[in-house]
């Protein structure tokens, strides 16, 4: 089944505490990205990813990092968590084909006390 | 920059009225793909429909319809006959076409939509 995975899915940890977000998918994409989601704001992209070792920075990226070394995984790193980072965080991929139809992971709840 | 703006934070209504769903986009991009998708209570993000800039027909799947107006910036989504499995907070999206190659999409803020039996 196609798919995009992240672990974990709740994460509830303390302030300066690193922490990483996994997100892997089975569909040879090219394309990977972070979104993360908070009231009213809708999603906002926070770092994305082009192809292996190709990343960029999206509208968000402050305090995050993530690393392509592999084509299927895009974790998102977390060097020291804040309280406003607590989010409900989404993975994306999508192919090199021209319908832009993104697959989003089933998100990743994180509260950061 | 590109922005989109979905007025509406929550709609109400009572099971098999229709809902329709604003949404109004900003780019300077002539070339764009426009999104609605879904978020049930479970959390998970459901892809419903997409529209590129070059066609502005309007269509209707099932008991989804969207009104794609380029001359007013707006790409509207309508549910006919709603039902209690509607509710959730639906999403509008842009993704501008050099953009698109780094897979960002410009997400308006959402509308709860809540279907009362």
């Amino acid at each position: 089944e196609a798919q995009v995975t992240q672990n974990p899915r709740y994460l509830i940890t303390v302030t300066g505490k690193k922490l990483t977000v996994t997100c892997s998918q089975n569909m040879n994409h090219e394309y990977m990205s972070w979104y993360r989601q908070d009231p009213g704001l809708g999603l906002r992209q926070i770092y994305y990813s082009m192809n292996v070792e190709v990343t960029d920075k999206g509208d968000v990226p402050e305090g995050y990092k993530v690393s392509r070394k592999e084509k299927r995984n895009f974790p998102l790193i977390l060097e020291s968590p804040s309280p406003n980072q607590t989010s409900l965080y989404f993975c994306a991929s999508r192919g090199s084909g021209g319908t832009y139809e993104q697959y989003f992971g089933p998100g990743t709840r994180l509260t950061v006390t | 920059a590109q922005k989109v703006t979905q007025a509406q934070t929550e709609i109400s209504v009572v099971e098999k009225e229709d809902v329709t769903l604003d949404c109004v986009y900003e780019t300077r991009d002539t070339t764009y793909y426009l999104f609605w998708y879904k978020q049930p209570p479970s959390g998970e993000l459901v892809f419903l429909i997409r529209r590129n800039s070059f066609d502005e027909q309007n269509e209707i799947s099932g008991r989804y319809s969207w009104n794609f107006q380029k001359s007013t910036s707006s790409f509207n989504f309508t549910i006919t006959a709603s039902q209690v499995v509607d509710s959730a907070v639906y999403f509008c999206a842009l993704s501008e076409y050099l953009k698109a190659a780094g897979n960002k999409l410009t997400f308006g803020g959402g509308t709860r939509v809540l279907v009362k039996p």
